[in-house]
């Protein structure tokens, strides 16, 4: 079964450009995430979509990031403008709905790692 | 929302000793709690999780307890070999208002070394 794919898999900006980051999650999987990790930090979640709706977004800084998921398949994941602090890598995550409020197991992308200078 | 604390940030043990991680949490609506493995630039990787209906999980040389009570758990690695080292991360996760499932919350990791 292929895994979840992004790309790219590196990106250096300069603080104030565009990125965009590309998912594309394990087929038949209807919950997609972007997760951020901080280097020697957890992944902190910034956005959980359910097919192509979004559920939860409460830790994702509407002002610079934005994410969406048409056709509830591949998503992106787009900052503008980036700061210095956004350097990290963006996970991405996909599983299988959860029909009974227990967590499906989440499978995760290699990342893109992202460094702002 | 949910906050997951980790212990130890660091842990060295000896090829073949035993390795105990330990992770809170503050929810207590949380109801499944996966442990990751994530290897240098690598991305995470599922080892072995628990749902909160279920006190202990064992696969092979890996176990995790859970006390819902004093809302914590814990990862056990036996017989720990070279290829255990990596970093750990605990997770857990509460039941979406809406149905189905919210995002994991991690804790901060660990940092499993094992000595030859």
């Amino acid at each position: 079964e292929a895994g979840v794919a992004q790309s790219p898999r590196y990106k250096i900006i300069e603080k104030r450009q565009s990125v965009a980051f590309w998912c594309n999650p394990i087929s038949g999987h209807a919950t997609l995430y972007w997760y951020q990790q901080i280097l020697g930090q957890g992944p902190k979640l910034l956005i959980q979509f359910q097919n192509n709706g979004v559920v939860d977004d409460s830790q994702l800084p509407k002002d610079r990031f934005s994410a969406e998921r048409l056709k509830g398949v591949d998503s992106t994941l787009k900052i503008q403008p980036a700061k210095l602090e956004d350097s990290a890598v963006y996970l991405c995550a996909s599983s299988l709905y959860s029909w009974d409020g227990y967590q499906e197991t989440q499978y995760f992308g290699p990342g893109t790692r992202l460094l702002v200078l | 929302g949910e906050n997951v604390e980790q212990h130890p940030s660091t842990l060295s043990v000896q090829e073949g000793d035993s390795a105990v991680i330990k992770c809170t949490y503050s929810d207590s609506a949380s109801n499944y709690f996966p442990w990751y493995k994530q290897e240098l630039g690598k991305r995470p990787q599922l080892i072995i999780d628990i749902r909160s209906n279920v006190g202990e999980k064992k696969d092979q040389r890996i176990a995790v307890t859970l006390n819902k009570t004093a809302k914590h758990f814990s990862l056990h690695i036996t017989e720990t070999q070279p290829e255990d080292s990596a970093v750990y991360f605990c997770a857990a996760s509460i039941p979406g208002s809406g149905g189905g499932a919210d995002g994991l919350t991690f804790g901060k990791g660990t940092h499993l070394i094992i000595q030859p």
